[in-house]
C-alpha cells in the first residue's frame, strides 16, 4: 500500500504566476489535509476536504488560494499570483474515515522567485 | 481555543544522554496528542499517539511520552539518544469535537553531539 504521494516535490515559480500542488492519499483514505509550513516553523492547518467536499477552510487565506478534492484524481491544492511570501513546504496528509490518525506525504517545496 | 507550547525551539544532549522534549496543549475536551519526527527535506513520521487509552505510550525507535492531565502535558522521552536520533520533533493535538484540523506546535530541533 503505497503512502501519500506529493507532487510535484520541488516547484519553482516566478512572482504572478499559478502553483498547482497534488496530493494522492493512500488507497482508502477518503479524507485529505493541507498544510503549509515556512521556514523554522511548524506546520499550519490550511484545509481539510472529503471526496468533493470541503469540510474544514478555516486555515485557508481568503485570496488566491482554492483547494479540491474531486471523486476521481488527486486533492489540487491552486495558488494564483504567488507572491514571495507564499514560498514553503506545502504538506498533504490523508486518514481513513473514523480515525485520528494522518499519514503524511512528502512535502511539495514550493520557491516563488 | 486549542494550542500546543513547545518549550525550547533547540534542544542538544550527548549520545547515550537521555532525550526530554516537553509539550503542553490547552483543550478543553479530552485530546488526541501526538508526536511527529521530521528530518530533513521529509515528511513528518509518527513516532507515537495518545487516545485516552494508556497514559504511558510507546512508539517507535525506542521513544515514549507520558500523558498527564493535570500538568496539560505530553512530553517525549528517550533513555539514551543516538546520532540518528537528529531532527525535528513536532508535538500536536487533535480535538474530537467535529472539528479535524490538527494543531502542531512549533517544533523542538534536536542536536545529539558524538
Amino acid at each position: 500500500n503505497a503512502g501519500v504521494m506529493q507532487n510535484p516535490r520541488h516547484l519553482v515559480r516566478r512572482r504572478g504566476q499559478e502553483a498547482r500542488l497534488r496530493c494522492s492519499p493512500m488507497k482508502g483514505h477518503s479524507h485529505v489535509y493541507w498544510y503549509r509550513q515556512l521556514p523554522e516553523e511548524g506546520l499550519k492547518f490550511m484545509v481539510y476536504l472529503q471526496k468533493e467536499n470541503i469540510i474544514d477552510e478555516s486555515g485557508m487565506p481568503k485570496e488566491r488560494f482554492s483547494a479540491e478534492f474531486p471523486k476521481e484524481g488527486p486533492s489540487i491544492l491552486r495558488i494564483q499570483q504567488v507572491v514571495r511570501g507564499d514560498s514553503a513546504a506545502y504538506f498533504c496528509a490523508s486518514s481513513p474515515p473514523g480515525d485520528n490518525e494522518q499519514f503524511f506525504g512528502p512535502g511539495t517545496r514550493l520557491t516563488v522567485l | 481555543a486549542q494550542s500546543v507550547t513547545q518549550l525550547g525551539s533547540h534542544v542538544s544532549v550527548s549520545e547515550g544522554a537521555l532525550v526530554l522534549l516537553r509539550c503542553n496543549y490547552s483543550s478543553s475536551v479530552p485530546p488526541y496528542l501526538f508526536w511527529y519526527v521530521q528530518y530533513p527535506n521529509q515528511g513528518l513520521q509518527l513516532l507515537l499517539k495518545y487516545t485516552s487509552a494508556a497514559t504511558l505510550v510507546k512508539g517507535i525507535n525506542g521513544f515514549e511520552a507520558e500523558f498527564k492531565k493535570s500538568e496539560t502535558s505530553f512530553h517525549l522521552t528517550k533513555p539514551s539518544a543516538h546520532m540518528s536520533d537528529a531532527a525535528e520533533y513536532f508535538c500536536a493535538v487533535r480535538i474530537n469535537t467535529g472539528g479535524f484540523k490538527t494543531i502542531f506546535g512549533a517544533g523542538t530541533r534536536l542536536f545529539v553531539k558524538a
